[in-house]
């Protein structure tokens, strides 16, 4: 089973700066088959980003995915009120699917 | 409009089971799968398994692989979800995605269904 570790745990910013969130994945992600998800409280996953880097239907570009192998980043270019939030990185070519914990971004 | 519709909170009892229902529209049904993914209150999400909506071929993760089943019928669009055995740690809520394997990732989502486990 691929384990993903997110880092950081939680990540405190101000309303207009940029959030850069980590996930180290325990093999090499071949296809790269790494999505992002933001969930805010009380509701369901939404999906941002799959591919890697290909952002959803949907999904600004202030949203963007990199990395390759086993380092991955989503960042976010500049934080508006609504992107605080938890982000979930997950794989999705290997079963299981598996999820990392979870990056808090909250107001500071 | 492409959605997922889940059923309603269930409560039950440990060794108990319990079937959550997962009715898509707006898409064609037989060219996507659905994956199911659990939240237990205060936690992560965890992904439980996935069945094609086109020929019912499915995904478990070995934790759930003695105690989930997933079916789907195709007249309706609709995916069901059980897990038998329930334990107190089971209490979570339980998402439905719709996902093409090695693809677009879970691009749709239920809004979820709370099951609680208590006696």
């Amino acid at each position: 089973e691929i384990l993903l570790t997110q880092s950081p745990g939680t990540l405190s910013l101000s309303p207009g700066e940029r959030a850069t969130l980590s996930c180290w994945s325990s093999q090499s992600l071949s296809g790269g088959y790494l999505a992002w998800y933001q969930q805010k409280p009380g509701q369901a996953p939404r999906l941002l980003i799959y591919g890697t880097s290909r952002r959803a239907t949907g999904i600004p570009d202030k949203f963007s995915g990199s990395g390759s192998g086993t380092d991955f980043t989503l960042t976010i270019s500049s934080l508006e009120p609504e992107d605080f939030a938890v982000y979930y990185c997950q794989q999705y070519g290997d079963s299981p699917q598996t999820f990392g914990q979870g990056t808090k971004v909250e107001i500071k | 409009q492409v959605q997922l519709v889940q059923s309603g909170v269930e409560v039950k009892k440990p060794g108990a089971s319990v079937k959550v229902s997962c009715k898509a529209s707006g898409y064609t049904f037989t060219s996507y799968g659905v994956s199911w993914v659990r939240q237990a209150p205060g936690q992560g999400l965890e992904w439980m398994g996935w069945i094609s909506g086109y020929n019912g071929d499915t995904k478990h993760a070995q934790k759930f692989q003695d105690r989930v089943t997933l079916t789907t019928d195709r007249s309706t669009g609709t995916t069901y979800m059980e897990l038998r055995g329930l334990r107190s740690d089971d209490t979570a809520v339980y998402y439905c995605a719709r996902e093409v394997l090695l693809s677009s990732a879970m691009d749709v989502w239920g809004r979820g269904t709370t099951v609680i486990v208590s006696s």
